[in-house]
């Protein structure tokens, strides 16, 4: 999995509770990705990062929050977890930017009850 | 918005067979991928076309660009039972400031039966 490491794989949280997911990057990427992936709606992008303390929104960043104070950290937060957050979430780099290969972790299941 | 649409969304082929998929998309790019899923873990990339590429070959994978019809396909030849997995095509889609961003479609689910 290309040097990227992500943890919790499995959570179960419940509504309500703050939860951070964490994406870690031993090949000194430049490009940092969340997605969530869900049954019939394929990998939506929740937000990125361009370099330290440079973030942006992706589709479907309504509920998230990102963190990246070193390059091989990447933080994704739910502030108040809810039920429609259930999902898998997959972080992704790349070298250069969107437009090139991504690298994808293992991702995390996340259950929210 | 989902920028790229695989087709057929299930496939099933046996041993040996050559496997086709195609990928639809909207608007201009600059690149298209494609990246495959084994189940339950993460994607992982196959392939990089540019809209100024017409076709590119990997191994067995080659996969084709049809800018003027928004298309892609990718066909796996002499598929192996291995090859059962999810294939996605990712396309970049300029979201403003001069940045992109990959969207994915919904992918194509392969499955070869020895």
């Amino acid at each position: 999995d290309a040097g990227i490491t992500q943890s919790p794989r499995h959570k179960v949280t419940e509504t309500g509770t703050p939860v951070t997911l964490r994406c870690h990057q031993t090949e000194n990427h430049r490009y940092m990705y969340w997605y969530r992936q869900d049954p019939g709606h394929g990998l939506r992008l929740i937000h990125y990062s361009y370099g330290v303390k440079d973030t942006d929104k992706g589709e479907v960043s309504d509920g998230y929050s990102v963190s990246r104070s070193k390059t091989e950290d990447f933080l994704l937060t739910l502030e108040s977890a809810t039920s429609s957050q259930t999902s898998v979430y997959f972080c992704a780099i790349s070298e250069r930017d969107s437009s090139y290969e991504q690298y994808f972790g293992p991702g995390t299941r996340l259950t929210v009850t | 918005s989902q920028q790229g649409e695989e087709d057929p969304q299930a496939l099933s082929i046996q041993e040996g067979e050559n496997a086709t998929m195609n990928c639809s998309y909207k608007t201009s790019i600059n690149n298209l991928q494609w990246y495959r899923q084994n189940s339950g873990r993460g994607l992982v990339h196959l392939i990089l076309i540019r809209s100024n590429e017409r076709e590119k070959h990997s191994g067995r994978l080659r996969v084709t660009l049809d800018t003027s019809k928004k298309s892609s396909s990718l066909l796996i030849t002499a598929s192996r039972a291995a090859d059962t997995a999810s294939y996605f095509c990712a396309t970049d889609r300029y979201s403003g400031a001069g940045s992109y961003q990959l969207t994915f479609g919904k992918g194509t689910k392969l499955s070869v039966i020895p």
